[in-house]
């Protein structure tokens, strides 16, 4: 069965710096993606970031980015210049195999402080 | 344009009634359909998804149901509600193409008391 894990339950980070949020993946298919979303308090969910299992070459939208390190299922999401409108709730979800079942890890609340 | 309508936006339930939730997608067809439960503003923990009309697949089999009577309309049930089903109930759609973006409801707040 397909999990998600983040560690990180909360994290701070000061404006204009730079944060990471972690998240590892267990499966055993060769063929699935790998997403970050973000619930800020109004709770609509918002994506971020997304990445295909075959490609190698890390996403990156403006100033947020993934480190995928495929061999040791780890897909981290970096997020540069933080801001102060960057403060949510992150997820790290999982697709993959032939059944489309989404798989969201339990979130990181980021504080972005002034 | 594609949206997803969920409602209603707020429920208050006594415990030992019935529940359903409604969850609607417009401007797509043969959508997958999902319902998540987000307890005191944690994880996302998926409940049931579809992939056609009639075929659920339940990640949490205990007081809640699910069921796609229409490809478009999915519906959340209980018979008997219970006060661990308090939570925010989120219902999404992606298309029937692996890796595409989810997309969500407002969401429903449950509280039963």
């Amino acid at each position: 069965a397909q999990t998600v894990t983040q560690s990180q339950p909360e994290m701070s980070v000061q404006e204009a710096e730079t944060v990471t949020l972690s998240c590892t993946y267990d499966t055993s298919e060769s063929d699935y993606y790998l997403f970050w979303y973000k619930q800020p308090p109004s709770r609509q969910m918002i994506l971020v970031i997304r990445q295909e299992a075959y490609k190698q070459q890390n996403a990156t939208e403006n100033r947020f980015s993934v480190n995928f390190q495929k061999a040791a299922k780890s897909f981290s999401l970096k997020i540069s210049d933080s801001q102060l409108g960057d403060a949510a709730m992150y997820f790290c979800a999982y697709s993959g195999g032939s059944n489309y079942k989404l798989t969201f890890g339990k979130g990181t609340l980021l504080t972005v402080n002034p | 344009s594609q949206t997803i309508h969920q409602w209603p936006a707020t429920l208050v339930q006594p415990v030992g009634s019935p529940l359903s939730l409604e969850c609607t997608v417009e401007g797509t067809s043969n959508p997958n359909l999902y319902w998540y439960r987000q307890a005191a503003g944690r994880g996302l923990q998926l409940l049931f998804y579809s992939v056609g009309i009639g075929q659920i697949s339940s990640e949490v089999p205990q007081n809640l149901s699910a069921s796609r009577p229409q490809d478009r309309q999915f519906i959340l049930s209980s018979k008997k509600l219970l006060l661990s089903d308090s939570g925010f109930y989120l219902c999404a759609w992606t298309r029937d193409t692996l890796g595409t973006e989810a997309f969500f409801g407002q969401g429903t707040r449950l509280t039963v008391v």
